[in-house]
């Protein structure tokens, strides 16, 4: 098994304050990604790396930041949660980028509550 | 953009029976396309691939074949058990530098 760990596994918090997950990898992979993960919207993607301090949005980044200050962690931080961030999310890590190289490896996931 | 469509859940079967999960997708150029499997509590992992077209993945009984005149990406297994009770994905890579695309994925329970 990829070595990705997520932190915490599950998170209670209350509108309006900061959360941060954090996803850590022992692999030296390049390119790391957060999902979050919905019934009957399957896998979004949040944001993702493609290196140290390089990061992109994806499809539903708003509300969310990210910071990748070293290879091997990467972290997701919700400035002020919402009900609507309630979510199974899901950090990923690839050493590859596209095409037919791309294989993603994830981690068991963090299961955030917002009340 | 590019985009996966999955054929909605859940698909319920009895052990033994043939399994069929549609995927079809919309993409640019020549992308590469994916099953991932989600097992109750976990996260995804890759199932099979292939990345050209006429192109055939296979894994744990389970394939699928590229089918560029169609654009789809069909998963089948001919006696499922138990075990493969899961979510399955489909996703596909854009040619270049891209991230995965993913369909909505399709919940199998199978029952003994």
């Amino acid at each position: 098994d990829a070595g990705i760990t997520q932190s915490p596994r599950h998170k209670v918090t209350e509108t309006g304050t900061p959360v941060t997950l954090r996803c850590h990898q022992t692999e030296n992979h390049r390119y790391m990604y957060w999902y979050r993960q919905d019934p009957g919207h399957g896998l979004r993607l949040i944001h993702y790396s493609y290196g140290v301090k390089d990061t992109d949005k994806g499809e539903v980044s708003d509300g969310y930041s990210v910071s990748r200050s070293k290879t091997e962690d990467f972290l997701l931080t919700l400035e002020s949660a919402t009900s609507s961030q309630t979510s199974v999310y899901f950090c990923a890590i690839s050493d590859a980028a596209g095409g037919r190289n791309e294989k993603l490896f994830f981690g068991s996931g963090t299961q955030l509550s917002v009340l | 953009g590019n985009s996966v469509t999955q054929m909605e859940g859940p698909v319920t079967l009895s052990e033994e029976a043939f399994l069929t999960i549609n995927c079809t997708y919309t993409a640019t150029g020549y992308p590469s396309l994916f099953w991932y499997v989600q097992y109750p509590g976990e996260g995804l992992q890759l199932l099979l691939k292939a990345t050209k077209a006429d192109d055939k993945g296979s894994n744990k009984g389970f394939e699928a074949t590229y089918r560029k005149e169609t654009t789809s990406f069909h998963l089948e297994k001919g006696s499922v058990q138990v075990s493969d009770s899961a979510v399955y994905f489909c996703a596909l890579s854009g040619s270049g530098y891209s991230t995965l695309t993913f369909g909505k994925g399709t919940m199998l329970l199978v029952s003994p």
